[in-house]
């Protein structure tokens, strides 16, 4: 089975613009969250989706939203990019939304270089 | 705010011998905790978790120790190969958060062989 895919797996791009991640969840699973993690630090919390809605958002800045489509994909925007938002960043589905003992399974990520 | 913290950013064994990573969590207050491993261009990877009204488990090879008193988590690897280098990180779950995953920054860990 495949696990959760990500795509692209590179992009660069340059401050000011926006930029679109997409996200698709092991077959079956209905919750997709996102990460950020900058070079040398753990994952942070961006955004949890489940059935389409958000059901959690982490201390980012309004530049970034995402959204979940009927078929439990998902897309990552961040607008105005800054140099900061240089990271790999990392979508997890698991099973279910809500409870803290659902096994979240991760992507390979996709690393933004922002110039 | 909230933090989970590592002790040791680096750590070096020889293959064979044992491997111990600490983690330092800050909130008494979290539910569940989760070691993970991720190697070079990939997400991490699911190892072992403990909740928190138990103080140890094991695994194949490793094995978590939790201790609420001094709120500190390890993460003991048996007989270390090449094969477990990576970056280890420990995360916490709360309940009122739900799915969120809240990690510490990393411990690198190189096996000299």
């Amino acid at each position: 089975d495949a696990g959760v895919t990500q795509s692209p797996t590179h992009l660069i791009k340059t401050r000011g613009q926006h930029v679109t991640l997409r996200c698709s969840p092991i077959s079956g699973h209905k919750s997709v969250s996102w990460y950020q993690q900058v070079l040398g630090q753990g994952p942070q919390f961006i955004f949890q989706y489940y059935e389409k809605e958000e059901r959690g958002r982490g201390n980012f800045p309004d530049r970034f939203s995402a959204r979940q489509f009927p078929n439990y994909s998902s897309e990552l925007n961040v607008n105005a990019l800054l140099l900061g938002d240089s990271a790999l960043y990392l979508c997890a589905s698991s099973l279910a939304g809500q409870g803290i003992y659902n096994e979240q399974f991760f992507g390979p990520g996709t690393r933004l270089t922002v110039l | 705010g909230e933090s989970v913290g590592l002790h040791l950013p680096t750590l070096s064994v020889q293959e064979g011998d044992n491997s111990i990573i600490n983690c330092a969590y800050s909130n008494s207050a979290s539910d569940y905790f989760i070691w993970y491993k991720q190697e070079s261009g990939k997400g991490p990877q699911f190892i072992i978790d403990i909740r928190s009204n138990m103080d140890k488990r094991q695994g194949q090879r490793v094995t978590v120790l939790l201790n609420k008193t001094v709120k500190h988590l390890s993460l003991q690897i048996a007989a270390t190969q090449p094969g477990d280098s990576a970056v280890y990180f420990c995360a916490e779950k709360r309940w009122e958060y739900g799915n969120k995953l809240v990690f510490g920054a990393g411990t690198i860990l190189r096996v000299k062989s």
